[in-house]
């Protein structure tokens, strides 16, 4: 089965500081979603990747697939106390599964003031 | 809209009883999915139905699961008898196909004692 890792599991900026999230699947990436969830609340969608190369940004956001390295990280610049949360990469096994997402541990993002 | 509703939002019951958790997914989506989010275990998918019709339930634990779509608009994830090891944070999520991005509910937390 499928096994996506994160790295780091948890991190502390200062506010202001630019900060990368890596997501690295055991197996070939047929698109790559991100997520951002609130302790107490459901997953916020962020973005979807598709393709190998393929590069979105949303806001302060941007997220990268590199499919020969089964890899996808999040970048986030300037960040801000709103940026805090738990962030989530989640793939699916198979070409054209869609939202039959495996997910990663998650990424614990601090933000201080 | 609304977006996905899960009730209830918390949820104790005692060892043996049965449990059932709702959900109304978006109006038109004809997607739905159930997770599970536990700190050991991460995030799991259980199962997944289109057009009411369950496509793939490999995710789910055990006979004492089961998840039923009676229409479009309404899911339901049964427990019986619970067990302590239950105790989880359940999400339902829905999309429009399998290959748009998926809404998630806010979660039912559930605690079996």
């Amino acid at each position: 089965s499928q096994e996506l890792e994160q790295s780091p599991q948890s991190l502390i900026v200062q506010e202001g500081k630019n900060l990368t999230i890596n997501c690295t699947s055991s197996k070939t990436l047929y698109g790559l979603y991100w997520y951002k969830q609130k302790y107490g609340e459901g997953l916020i969608f962020l973005m979807m990747l598709q393709k190998g190369g393929e590069e979105k940004s949303h806001e302060k956001i941007t997220a990268k697939l590199d499919e020969k390295k089964q890899q996808s990280s999040l970048h986030i610049t300037a960040s801000q106390p709103s940026h805090a949360g738990i962030y989530l990469c989640g793939a699916p096994p198979l070409f054209n599964a869609g939202n039959m997402l495996t997910f990663g541990g998650g990424t614990r993002l601090m933000v201080k003031p | 809209d609304a977006g996905v509703i899960q009730s209830p939002r918390h949820e104790v019951t005692e060892m043996g009883q049965e449990v059932t958790l709702r959900c109304k997914p978006i109006s038109g989506h004809n997607s739905l999915f159930w997770y599970r989010q536990t700190m050991m275990r991460g995030l799991e998918l259980l199962i997944y139905f289109n057009n009411n019709v369950p496509i793939d339930d490999s995710g789910m634990p055990e006979d004492r699961f089961s998840a039923k779509m009676p229409n479009a608009s309404f899911s339901t994830l049964k427990i019986q008898p619970s067990e302590p090891r239950d105790s989880a944070v359940y999400f339902c999520a829905s999309s429009l196909g399998q290959g748009a991005r998926a809404f998630f509910g806010q979660g039912t937390r559930l605690t079996v004692v």
